[in-house]
């Protein structure tokens, strides 16, 4: 069972250069999130998808977009990166509400340079 | 606003010595606290969940206990491979929202 599985591993970007983080996950979880983590601060919630077809801003969405492919897909987009988003992303999945326990995969390392 | 403080922010123990990390945390309405551990390079894994006050919960070397006001987890005994950051995060019922701590790294020597 391969869980929440998120691509690239790492990624490095020039200021102004756009992509997309993918995440998927096998678990037939309704809600899926985008978190960053950076140092020193906790985990950030940028969106969160509570199921199929919706998504909704989290704490820190500037600069992002995210689009919920199926129930199995969340990704993340940066349009136009900047050195602010140098962080490391996680993606996450619950079976329902965000008071219960998340997966995580295993994270996306970027620089914006 | 919610807040979850972690303390210390990083814990060194010889293998063998029991030790606790406390998570403190101001919320509106707990609907839950949670526990997770990190690894280097790795996203959180979730550890406990505890809901209401007085409750507890094990797991092999870990006890994670609640109060109205903190919660802590206690390591019995560490081993080396228990080494890793621990991440307290918060639930609010009020507000629906998560909130997490920074995180306390561990480092237990063989």
């Amino acid at each position: 069972n391969a869980g929440v599985t998120q691509t690239p591993k790492f990624q490095v970007l020039k200021t102004g250069q756009s992509m997309t983080l993918q995440c998927a996950q096998d678990m037939n979880h309704n809600s899926m999130y985008w978190y960053r983590q950076d140092p020193g601060m906790g985990l950030r919630l940028i969106y969160y998808s509570a199921s199929e077809g919706t998504t909704d801003k989290g704490e820190v969405p500037n600069g992002y977009n995210v689009s919920r492919l199926n129930k199995r897909e969340f990704s993340l987009r940066l349009e136009s990166a900047a050195p602010s988003q140098t962080s490391v992303y996680f993606c996450a999945s619950s079976g329902g509400q965000m008071n219960e326990k998340l997966f995580f995969g295993s994270g996306t390392q970027l620089s914006v340079l | 606003e919610d807040q979850v403080t972690q303390s210390p922010e990083a814990l060194r123990l010889q293998e063998g010595e029991s030790s606790s990390l406390n998570c403190s945390y101001t919320v509106s309405g707990l609907r839950g606290l949670f526990w997770y551990r990190q690894d280097p390079g790795k996203g959180p894994e979730f550890l406990f969940t505890l809901y209401s006050a007085g409750e507890e919960k094990e797991k092999e070397r870990l006890k994670a206990t609640l109060t109205k006001k903190e919660s802590f987890l206690h390591i019995t005994a560490p081993k080396p491979e228990d080494s890793a950051t621990y991440l307290c995060a918060v639930y609010s019922g009020a507000n629906s929202k998560l909130t997490f701590g920074k995180g306390i790294t561990l480092s237990v020597r063989p």
